[in-house]
This record gives structure tokens, C-alpha cells and sequence, in this order.
């Protein structure tokens, strides 16, 4: 199975900053990886699909990037509303798997 | 408007059996693929299964051979058959629409169904 490894577990940054969050790849996943964004007691919501799609009706503030192993999200300039747990996923290959998720927090 | 809603979820004792409902609306769920994604309390997400539009169904470790993804083209309806459950199935269940051209993203999700696994 492939391990999906993100980092940092959580962060908190005030509004205006730059923040990346790392997800890694056990083994090469081409661009099989997306990104969601979970608030609490809600679904998630996907963010980028093929490791740097915006999906539609997404904020162009949110961007991702990477192939192989090692992708990021970038939020550019973070925003009150941007508060939550963020999560890679590889659908590369069977079981898909989701990285242990990024709790960002507001300042 | 594309919409997921999920119903079947319940307190059931360990050992028991549960089928969970996805019904889709503003789609077509046999001309789609579709997963089962979980969330235990506290914890991270978990995916649970996909069906593919051509019926062949994938299924995590940890639940193969006790869960069955199937669909209903009549009733346009996901479902997940879940049997012998354990106490670490509690979970709240999502369904999900994935896109194949966007690499399988999930792109459409429902509000989730509680399952609670518990003597």
C-alpha cells in the first residue's frame, strides 16, 4: 500500500501569510493526488485534483504543485475562512490513501 | 444541482450487519465511478471502497470480504452492505462521486451517516 506522510500535523498563522503544507508520497504517484479541505462537522471538499488543478469555484488564492513524491499546497495569503484540517490523497493505486491531514489554524 | 445524500446509518451491535444509502440526484451513479470514504471520531479519513461504472469494486484492507459496494441504476442509489462489524467501524460514512478525468478526485461528496458499533 502507499503511505501518504503530511507535515506539519498543524499549524497556525495569521491572516495575509504564506502557508505550505507538504504531503509525501511512499512511492511515485505521477500526479494521482488531490487535496481537500475538511471543516468541522462537515464533508470534505476538494480543493486540487491532479496535483495543481484548482477545482472550479475554488479561491485562486489555494494553489498545489509536485509529481512523483513530494507535492504541496500552498495557500498564498491565508484568510479567516481558510481555517480547518487540509488532506492529500493518492489515487494512483488501490487502496487509495489519504494523508493523516494538516489542522491549520487562524491566528 | 449535483447532490449526495446518505441514510442507513445507526447503532448496531458488534458483530452485526448495516447497508448504508447514497442517493444521488442531478447524475447518473451507474455511469460513475463512486467511493465510501470514513471517518472514525477524532481521526482522519479513511477510504473505505470505489465501484467503477463498469462494476468492478475495489475495497480497503481493512474491510475486505465484510463490506460490499453495489448500485441500483433504477433507484440511481450507491449503497455499502457492511457486515460482521467490529467496534473500529464506527465511523461517520461518506459517499462520494469520483471524477475520472480529474484523476479520480472525489469531487461531489454527502453530509455523511453515523454508524456507531457498540454492545
Amino acid at each position: 500500500d502507499i503511505q501518504m506522510t503530511q507535515s506539519p500535523s498543524s499549524l497556525s498563522a495569521s491572516v495575509g501569510d504564506r502557508v505550505t503544507i507538504s504531503c509525501r508520497a511512499s512511492q511515485g504517484i505521477s500526479t494521482y493526488l488531490s487535496w481537500y479541505q475538511q471543516k468541522p462537522g462537515k464533508a470534505p471538499k476538494l480543493l486540487i485534483y491532479a496535483a495543481s488543478s484548482l477545482q472550479s469555484g475554488v479561491p485562486s488564492g489555494f494553489s498545489g504543485s509536485g509529481s512523483g513524491t513530494d507535492f504541496t499546497l500552498t495557500i498564498s495569503s491565508l484568510q479567516p475562512e481558510d481555517f480547518g484540517t487540509y488532506y492529500c490523497q493518492q489515487t494512483y493505486s488501490t487502496p487509495w490513501t489519504f494523508g493523516q491531514g494538516t489542522k491549520v489554524e487562524v491566528k | 444541482e449535483v447532490h449526495l445524500v446518505e441514510s442507513g446509518g445507526g447503532l448496531i451491535q458488534p458483530g452485526g450487519s448495516l447497508r448504508l444509502s447514497c442517493a444521488a440526484s442531478g447524475f447518473t451513479v451507474s455511469s460513475n465511478y463512486m467511493s465510501w470514504v470514513r471517518q472514525a471520531p477524532g481521526k482522519g479519513l479513511e477510504w473505505v471502497a470505489v465501484i467503477y461504472s463498469g462494476g468492478t469494486a475495489y475495497y480497503a484492507d481493512s474491510v475486505k470480504g465484510r463490506f460490499t459496494i453495489s448500485r441500483d441504476s433504477s433507484k440511481n442509489t450507491l449503497f455499502l452492505q457492511m457486515n460482521s462489524l467490529r467496534a473500529e467501524d464506527t465511523a461517520v460514512y461518506y459517499c462520494a462521486r469520483v471524477d475520472y478525468d480529474y484523476y479520480y478526485a472525489m469531487d461531489v461528496w454527502g453530509q455523511g451517516t453515523t454508524v456507531t458499533v457498540s454492545s
